[in-house]
């Protein structure tokens, strides 16, 4: 079965804090993505990684990176988080080719 | 640019009836494809079905079925037979380069006994 974890569900961070969000995958998929869910927005990609090492931005990379430095690990990194960051964070991945693009459960990530 | 539209944030059924959940997108290339995910309250994105632009049939899957209409832009999703289950958060996305996905808001579907 294939499997996409984040590690944390739940997380309540303090403004300014630094935040680490992992996420792993056990299907060797070349890429990886991290998408933020807001009420009335939909899900926006924030970044995506095709290969180790290479990312690219997505819609909303303001305020965000990220670090790919084993293919099956994707961190999506808050340098010092902000109110307005708390959401819900998905990862996903998949292969290059093909359809089927698989999703982590989400985290929750509230910023006071 | 790539988008998608659903208008519909809210919807209700009785259960064992019928439902469409609308979905327009707007891309100028040629090759490209949709995606319906249901997010029940837990919030793990359920893929239930795909469509491609180059195929010819629209795409079932069980009670699931995908009404791909491309001169319109259009790719609505029907589920028959409504099940109290269903009541969820429904996605239309469609894809780009990398399989990067890009979503619409989203309808809530409720379903009524």
């Amino acid at each position: 079965d294939v499997k996409v974890t984040q590690s944390s569900r739940y997380l309540v961070k303090r403004t300014g804090e630094k935040v680490f969000l992992e996420c792993v995958q056990d299907m060797d998929h070349e890429n990886m993505f991290w998408y933020r869910q807001d009420p009335g927005l939909g899900l926006r990609l924030i970044y995506f990684s095709y290969d180790v090492k290479m990312k690219e931005k997505g819609d909303i990379p303001e305020g965000y990176s990220v670090s790919r430095e084993k293919k099956e690990r994707f961190s999506l990194i808050l340098e010092s988080a902000s109110t307005n960051q708390t959401s819900m964070y998905l990862c996903a991945s998949s292969w290059d080719s093909g359809n089927t693009i698989y999703f982590g459960e989400g985290s929750w990530l509230t910023v006071v | 640019a790539q988008k998608i539209t659903q208008t519909q944030p809210g919807m209700f059924v009785q259960e064992k009836e019928a439902v469409t959940l609308d979905c327009t997108y707007d891309t100028s290339d040629p090759s490209y494809g949709l995606f319906w995910y249901k997010q029940p309250s837990s919030g793990e994105m359920i893929f239930l079905i795909y469509q491609g632009s180059y195929d010819q049939q629209n795409a079932t899957e069980g009670r699931y079925s995908l009404n791909f209409q491309k001169a319109r832009k259009s790719a609505n999703l029907v589920i028959s037979a409504s099940q109290l289950g269903d009541s969820a958060m429904y996605f239309c996305a469609m894809s780009g380069g990398y399989n990067k996905l890009i979503f619409g808001a989203g309808t809530r579907l409720a379903v009524h006994p």
